[in-house]
């Protein structure tokens, strides 16, 4: 089980847009049997909390700026609109069958 | 409200066994797998394991497979992680999470604050 590949760092100013991917495997990301996917926002010092899920799916209360998407092995979370509240952290999830789970190395984003 | 919340962790030294609880609330216990997850000190996010809402299936990472344990007591809204031969690479704060389904398979909606192991000699 390896890591999936994130950038180290992505940044942007308020208003535009940033996409951070995510790059995995045909046995995790890339499987034609499950889309499981999901992105987690995490601040300093605090727990993280999904944004995204099932690839594209946004949880109640999570801004529609963030938006999720998937294209072969690779998965990519989309925030439009940067705010300065969106500096964080963002790691994504997957599936990796036998009931596991891997997660991405994480990403500082800086607005 | 729903919430989840840690105990169990401290310092142990290598070798030594741990038990790790996590207690739910604020929603019905046994329509939500669940999940561990850790974060070594400065590092990411590292799954460990993962249980289905009736504790009959889990899954564990290569790291900790053979030496953790993941099962619930849905009477006690309880869920735990049972850690046996701790090593020094096991320090991190341990969180747990309730999974969107039944399953432990997708996404997390929310998470304990987490409590932290340090293994040390």
């Amino acid at each position: 089980q390896s890591a999936l590949t994130q950038p180290r760092s992505v940044s942007g100013s308020p208003g535009q847009s940033v996409t951070i991917s995510c790059t995995g495997t045909s046995n995790d990301i890339g499987s034609y049997d499950y889309n499981y996917v999901s992105w987690y926002q995490q601040y300093p010092g605090k727990a993280p909390k999904v944004m995204i899920y099932d690839v594209s799916n946004r949880p109640s209360g999570v801004s529609n700026r963030f938006s999720g998407s998937k294209s072969g092995n690779t998965a990519s979370l989309t925030i439009s609109g940067l705010q300065a509240e969106d500096e964080a952290d963002y790691y994504c999830c997957s599936y990796a069958g036998n009931y596991t789970q891997l997660f991405g190395g994480g990403t500082k984003l800086t607005v | 409200e729903v919430q989840l919340v840690e105990s169990g962790g401290g310092e142990v030294r290598p070798g030594e066994s741990l038990r790790l609880s996590c207690t739910a609330s604020g929603f019905t216990f046994d329509a939500h797998g669940m999940t561990w997850v850790r974060q070594a000190p400065g590092k990411g996010l590292e799954w460990v394991s993962g249980v289905n809402w009736n504790g009959r299936t889990t899954g564990h990472s290569d790291s900790v497979k053979g030496r953790f344990t993941i099962s619930r007591d849905n009477a006690r809204n309880s869920l735990f992680l049972q850690m046996n031969s701790l090593r020094v690479d096991d320090t991190a704060i341990y969180y747990c999470a309730r999974a969107i389904t039944v399953t432990a398979v997708v996404g997390f909606d929310y998470w304990g604050q987490g409590t932290l192991v340090t293994v040390s000699s």
